[in-house]
């Protein structure tokens, strides 16, 4: 299986901080590479799609980046509503895996 | 309007099998590209995909619990049923069944999910 790596595991920021969160595959996947926003107690909710697109409905403050196995999705003007738990997928074989996540909490 | 909504028995012993029912409506299974898939999370853990069915009735299974798993569907209602044998107290998990339909493990709505604790 593809092993997806996430960075850091945790993150301190503040409203209004802009933070970077990197995901790397452990072989190419090209751009078949998703982000998930998770709430406490919630479902995921899907951001990024095809590493760079944005899901309709989600704010322009998130954008991902990245080809074949290094990742980014950048929050900008994080909202009180960011701090969450933040997850990448690859989609690129036939057996998807997550990253292991990367908490998102108040400094 | 998409949903989608996991059901199953809150608790199940080891050994025992466990069946879990994703019941969905806004979107048909039958459409070409669509597809519905089952995640787990155990608590205070990571996601982790467990299977795949599409529209053609291809299935797709975790490498490490395929041995373990059967995904199916039933026409009506809108159902997709996830079959998990010998579970173990490891399978405790919210259970969530989602749809890709933009790319097949591409997840644009999930269900709020279903917590199994398997425990004697």
């Amino acid at each position: 299986d593809i092993q997806m790596t996430q960075s850091p595991s945790s993150l301190s920021a503040s409203v209004g901080d802009t933070v970077t969160i990197t995901c790397r595959a452990s072989q190419n996947i090209n751009t078949y590479l998703n982000w998930y926003r998770q709430k406490p107690g919630k479902a995921p909710e899907l951001l990024i799609y095809a590493a760079s697109t944005l899901q309709s409905g989600v704010p322009s403050r998130f954008s991902g980046r990245g080809s074949g196995t290094d990742f980014t999705l950048t929050i900008r003007s994080l909202q009180p509503e960011d701090f969450a738990t933040y997850y990448c997928q690859q989609t690129y074989s036939t057996s998807d895996t997550f990253g292991q996540g990367t908490k998102l909490d108040f400094k | 309007q998409v949903t989608l909504r996991e059901s199953g028995p809150a608790l199940v012993k080891p050994t025992q099998t466990l069946t879990l029912t994703c019941t969905f409506s806004g979107f048909s299974l039958s459409t070409s590209g669509m597809c519905v898939s089952w995640i787990r999370q155990p608590p205070g853990k990571a996601l982790e995909w467990l299977a795949r069915i599409r529209w053609d009735d291809g299935k797709y299974y975790s490498t490490s619990l395929k041995t373990r798993l059967t995904i199916s569907r039933a026409p009506y209602p809108d159902q997709v049923v996830l079959i998990m044998t010998d579970v173990d107290p490891a399978d405790t998990a919210t259970y969530y069944c989602a749809r890709g339909a933009a790319a097949p493990g591409t997840f644009d709505f999930w269900g709020q999910g279903t917590l199994v604790t398997v425990s004697s």
